[in-house]
């Protein structure tokens, strides 16, 4: 019953730092998303991934980069973290039909920037 | 993409009825979701409305789609302190194809 899982839930990096989010899905989702959450902003999609293979930038990707590993695993990188990427993570893969789509989100991973 | 807002804190009492407003911009709006985030957890899917449909009950979830007027509304009967979230609305469209958020309405019931 693990759904959506997101590691790790808490990080704390300085300015300059690297680290990548990783995130894993086991319903057999084609389509997997990385969002933002701020507060005040609601949820802003910063990449996805439509099937294997594929990813492409949502809103505000500048910043990151993300891998679609296998059709389980899309990942989010932050190669030189800044106190602007400060925020909640999370990673979401979506059941699809037609064009009713249903997300299901991790848990969530709150990134500090110093 | 479209713009979704929604007002940012609605206080209700324990066993009141909660409404929950959220208007759009996107006339090609096709799917509208209400999303439930609880405390230090991801959003789970409450709810969805397909735009060619006027109101959706699902026990004690009603959602209400004025197309016309491009709003969402969901109303939660008999309120628990269980309720107690943020509650956000978003919308497919068919013109980004993917989902855009509101900004998210907490909810507070009181005892």
């Amino acid at each position: 019953n693990a759904g959506v899982t997101q590691t790790p839930k808490f990080q704390v990096l300085k300015t300059g730092q690297s680290m990548t989010l990783q995130c894993a899905q086991d319903m057999n989702h084609n389509s997997m998303y990385w969002y933002r959450q701020d507060p005040g902003m609601g949820l802003r999609l910063i990449y996805y991934s439509a099937s294997e293979g594929t990813t492409d930038k949502g809103e505000v990707p500048n910043g990151y980069n993300v891998s679609r590993l296998n059709k389980r695993e899309f990942s989010l990188r932050l190669e030189s973290a800044a106190p602007s990427q400060t925020s909640v993570y999370f990673c979401a893969s979506s059941a699809r039909d037609g064009r009713n789509e249903k997300l299901f989100f991790g848990s969530g991973t709150q990134l500090s920037v110093l | 993409g479209e713009d979704v807002e929604q007002s940012l804190f609605l206080s209700v009492r324990e066993g009141d009825s909660s409404v929950i407003n959220c208007t759009y911009t996107d006339s090609s709006s096709t799917y509208l979701y209400w999303y439930k985030q609880e405390p230090g957890a991801g959003l789970q899917l409450l709810t969805y409305i397909f735009s060619n449909m006027d109101m959706k009950q699902d026990q004690r979830l009603t959602v209400l789609l004025n197309k016309k007027d491009k709003h969402l509304s969901l109303r939660i009967a008999d309120t628990q302190t269980g309720d107690s979230a943020i509650y956000f609305c978003a919308e497919r469209s068919d013109s980004w194809g993917k989902l855009q958020f509101g900004a998210g309405t907490q909810v507070v019931v009181t005892p």
